[in-house]
């Protein structure tokens, strides 16, 4: 099946500092990928859905200045965490589907803590 | 909007037994999707078994199989024959399915079900 990588797979980093992860569709090519946040024991909610070459569209709640989407091509998107706070502590996501199909692919997910 | 309603937030079973998950869900769509994706430890999400709504046969995946009730909204999964590793966190979920059968993959999942499988 296709394979869809995130990077890094964790990261830590100081209350303040912004920090980038990218979501990556290794064999194939994704218009959309899916942006989930996940806290431990939880169910994944979904952040925003990311559109190559156009602006993201986020879900209800969701913070876009915070939390900055860019789908540059069509293997790539990234989501930018700024001015990270504690509370963005989390495990984050990606999914993408292959065009004209049900399935979606995940990735393995990063675990960032904001120290 | 779609909800997926999970209501075992635990469940054990020993191995080789038989266990059921329950999920039911809301919609006044008519053609969509329903998946049970299972997450390991290791939190990679797997899918586990799709169901397509427009289908009466429940799907089967070796020993996986689903109860889809339309009328009632319902999707349960039965895992028969419980092995160690079907131990995770097991979460319905809800696609809905545009004309011509494509999909923009947008998911809604219910709140998950830690499944214990005990030696």
């Amino acid at each position: 099946g296709a394979v869809v990588s995130q990077h890094p797979s964790w990261v830590i980093c100081k209350s303040g500092t912004s920090v980038k992860i990218e979501c990556r569709s290794l064999d194939f090519q994704a218009t959309t990928m899916f942006w989930y946040r996940q806290f431990p024991k939880q169910s994944l909610m979904l952040m925003a859905t990311s559109n190559e070459g156009s602006k993201a569209t986020y879900e209800q709640g969701v913070e876009k200045d915070k939390f900055l989407i860019n789908h540059a091509s069509l293997t790539l998107s990234t989501l930018t965490v700024t001015s990270a706070h504690p509370e963005d502590s989390s495990f984050y996501i990606c999914s993408a589907p292959t065009t004209g199909s049900y399935e979606q692919y995940f990735g393995p997910g990063t675990r960032l803590t904001v120290t | 909007a779609q909800t997926v309603t999970q209501s075992q937030p635990e469940m054990s079973v020993q191995e080789a037994e038989t266990v059921t998950l329950s999920c039911t869900y809301d919609t006044s769509e008519s053609n969509y999707y329903l998946f049970w994706y299972k997450q390991p430890p290791s939190r990679q999400m797997i899918l586990v078994i799709r169901q397509e709504a427009y289908k009466q046969q429940n799907a089967t995946e070796n020993r996986f199989s689903v109860n889809f009730q339309k009328a009632a909204k319902s999707f349960s999964l039965k895992i028969s024959d419980s092995q160690l590793g079907d131990t995770a966190m097991y979460f319905c979920a809800f696609m809905k399915r545009y004309a011509g059968g494509t999909s923009y993959g947008k998911l809604t999942f219910g709140q998950g079900t830690i499944l214990t499988v005990h030696p």
